[in-house]
């Protein structure tokens, strides 16, 4: 997942903008990969999912990037809006069931 | 459907007390997770159960354990809690890689 620091990366977008969310992740092995949304005092939520054997899908509103090349993954969220706020977690999984989370990031949307 | 609860929300322990976490779910899922999250940090894998009466370490299981006598509960137990412990735990369960989680436990070690 992403790089582990104390302090959480933060992207700052105008409502109405799109964003774009980014995620390196480190084992080449991994097949699977999640995006969770995360709002305060609340448990993570799936947005949307990818397998290795894709470079991209679609849902409402969010976009899934994956780059196996550079082990890069992206969400893409279209017309942001103040209810997206939220920290945003990109995850791994190699098969079985120890799924690796990013550190997150954190999402302010300006109105 | 209530989905995946988590009891209780809020817990202040003393240094060398126990206690137990207890994560209820309604789905009838196989898979079912503990995790801990710090200020910082995503989530890390304490333990988890493949089915009942099945438990596996993760990540971070030392000063963890767990038990999964029912399919729908799954335990959390600190048997000698320490300030380190001090963290929000969240219960998650899946029937496949998707993970639906509780609301989470602050847990407080002073």
């Amino acid at each position: 997942g992403e790089s582990v620091g104390l302090h959480l990366p933060t992207l700052s977008v105008q409502e109405g903008d799109n964003s774009i969310i980014n995620c390196a992740y480190s084992n080449s092995a991994s097949d699977y990969f999640i995006w969770y949304k995360q709002e305060s005092g609340k448990g993570p939520q799936f947005i949307i999912d990818i397998r290795s054997n894709m470079d991209k899908r679609q849902g409402q509103r969010v976009t899934v990037l994956l780059n196996k090349t550079v082990k890069h993954l992206s969400l893409q969220i279209a017309a942001t809006q103040p209810g997206d706020s939220a920290v945003y977690f990109c995850a791994e999984n190699t098969g079985g069931f120890k799924t690796i989370f990013g550190a997150g990031t954190r999402l302010f949307v300006k109105a | 459907n209530a989905g995946v609860t988590q009891t209780p929300k809020f817990r202040v322990l003393k240094t060398g007390q126990s206690m137990t976490l207890l994560c209820a779910q309604d789905m009838n899922h196989e898979y079912m997770y503990w995790y801990r999250q710090d200020p910082g940090m995503g989530l890390r894998l304490i333990h988890y159960s493949v089915g009942e009466g099945t438990t596996a370490k993760g990540e971070v299981p030392d000063g963890y354990n767990v038990s999964r006598l029912k399919k729908q509960n799954f335990l959390l137990g600190l048997e000698s809690a320490a300030p380190s412990q001090t963290s929000v735990y969240f219960c998650a369960s899946s029937y496949n890689s998707e993970a639906f989680f509780g609301q989470g436990t602050r847990l407080t070690v002073v």
